[in-house]
């Protein structure tokens, strides 16, 4: 069985630009989440999504956006990108049908934002 | 709101030699849920072993067990015959047993320990 991928692996942008991510889960999965990890605040929540809608939000600005298809297959969004969200964010995929289910982590996508 | 707390930056270990790493976790809830996942050097996160808060026996995987203590909020992890291939970085993590919970059901996780192994 594939595991959990995102693509692409590795993304530099520009401040004010936007960009999209996106993370297909392991087939059969119907959650994914999304987690943002850097150096100084370690691994933080951002969304997490459940047979296409959005369960659960952390505490980030609106500038960060999610969605799920129909297939599970997850994207998020961030515009008018800062510096600050240079990171690698994760994604995570789930049976879904209980928090005690694994969380299945992709290998991330480095974002450099300059 | 929960919280959790690694407080060993890094660590080392001799190979073949056992290693504890040191998490607690702050919350109000009783029904909960503790993870400690690995994070090689530029590789995917994985699980190392899991603990339901309800449950009293640790939990065990080979060479992974832990040491949970409801009462004292800790949830430490026990590396045995440590091995090259377990050096990396080890995130203790927390996740409410429902959704309503506090952590929302998602994953509050440690600023992790990073382990080096020593041939």
């Amino acid at each position: 069985k594939a595991g959990v991928t995102q693509t692409p692996r590795y993304l530099i942008k520009t401040r004010g630009q936007q960009v999209t991510l996106s993370c297909s889960p392991i087939s059969g999965h119907r959650s994914v989440s999304w987690y943002q990890q850097t150096p100084g605040q370690g691994l933080q929540f951002l969304f997490e999504y459940f047979s296409e809608t959005q369960r659960n939000k952390g505490n980030f600005p609106g500038r960060f956006s999610g969605r799920q298809f129909s297939n599970s297959r997850s994207e998020m969004n961030v515009s008018t990108l800062e510096l600050g969200d240079s990171a690698l964010y994760l994604c995570a995929s789930s049976l879904g049908g209980r928090l005690v289910d694994e969380q299945f982590f992709g290998p991330g996508t480095r974002l450099t934002v300059l | 709101a929960q919280t959790v707390t690694q407080s060993q930056p890094e660590m080392s270990v001799q190979e073949a030699e056992t290693v504890t790493l040191s998490c607690t976790y702050d919350t109000s809830e009783s029904d909960y849920y503790l993870f400690w996942y690995k994070q090689p050097p530029s590789r995917q996160m994985i699980l190392v072993i899991r603990q339901e808060a309800y449950k009293q026996q640790n939990a065990t995987e080979n060479r992974f067990s832990v040491n949970f203590q409801k009462a004292a909020k800790s949830f430490s992890l026990k590396i045995s015959d440590s091995q090259l291939g377990d050096a990396a970085m080890y995130f203790c993590a927390y996740r409410s047993a429902h959704l309503s919970g506090g952590s929302q059901g998602n994953l509050i996780f440690g600023k992790g320990t990073k382990l080096s192994v020593k041939p």
